[in-house]
């Protein structure tokens, strides 16, 4: 299985910091790399998919880059809807794997 | 809009089984692959198991190979999940995910529909 790493594990910043999260797989994904928010007692939501696609109704300030091993969600400008848990998410091989998730809290 | 409604979670003893259902409106249920992923404080999010439009194409995760089984209705818009030999480590929050695509493996694909998931404790 395909092992994905994020980093940080958590982080605190304030409303308007930009913020950048990691996601490094143990082996290459090409460009199957999904990004998921997910907020306390909710579903995942998918933010971004294809490493950089983003989905439909999600606003711009988040992007996604990378290939292969490392990839990058950033969020442009923080917002309070955005304090939640990012997780990233692999569908390159079958089992699809997360990562352990991003704890994006407020300072 | 997606809906995705979980039903059939609950406490169990371990060796017994247990069937979860998924139903499915507000898309096109067999013109996507679907999926369950479930969740722990501990483990984080797991897929467990992932099954193509037409049930042509059907994944499992190691840990629950030879006791689950997912299947679809695709006339009542409705996954299922067969849990038998339930285990301690079973017990998480159960999602019923939409996939993006027409089957998982193979193409880029993510699960951009979810239910609110169903608890399963095992105990």
């Amino acid at each position: 299985d395909i092992q994905m790493t994020q980093s940080p594990s958590s982080l605190s910043a304030s409303v308007g910091d930009r913020v950048t999260i990691t996601c490094r797989a143990s082996q290459s994904t090409s460009n199957f790399l999904n990004w998921y928010q997910q907020k306390p007692g909710k579903a995942p939501l998918l933010l971004i998919y294809t490493a950089s696609t983003l989905q439909s109704g999600v606003p711009s300030r988040f992007s996604g880059s990378g290939s292969g091993t490392d990839f990058t969600l950033t969020i442009s400008s923080l917002q309070p809807e955005d304090f939640a848990t990012y997780y990233c998410q692999q569908t390159y091989t079958t089992p699809p794997t997360f990562g352990q998730g991003t704890n994006v809290e407020i300072k | 809009d997606v809906q995705l409604v979980e039903s059939g979670g609950g406490l169990v003893q371990p060796g017994r089984s247990l069937r979860l259902s998924c139903a499915a409106s507000g898309f096109t249920f067999d013109d996507y692959a679907m999926h369950w992923v479930r969740q722990t404080p501990g483990r984080g999010l797991e897929w467990v198991s992932g099954i193509s439009w037409n049930s042509g194409n059907i994944g499992y995760a190691e840990s629950v190979k030879g006791r689950f089984t997912i299947s679809r209705d695709n006339a009542k818009n409705s996954l299922y999940l067969q849990m038998n030999s339930l285990r301690v480590e079973d017990t998480a929050l159960y999602y019923c995910a939409k996939g993006s695509m027409i089957r998982f493996g193979g193409v880029p694909y993510a699960m951009d529909g979810w239910g609110q998931g169903t608890t399963v404790t095992v105990s």
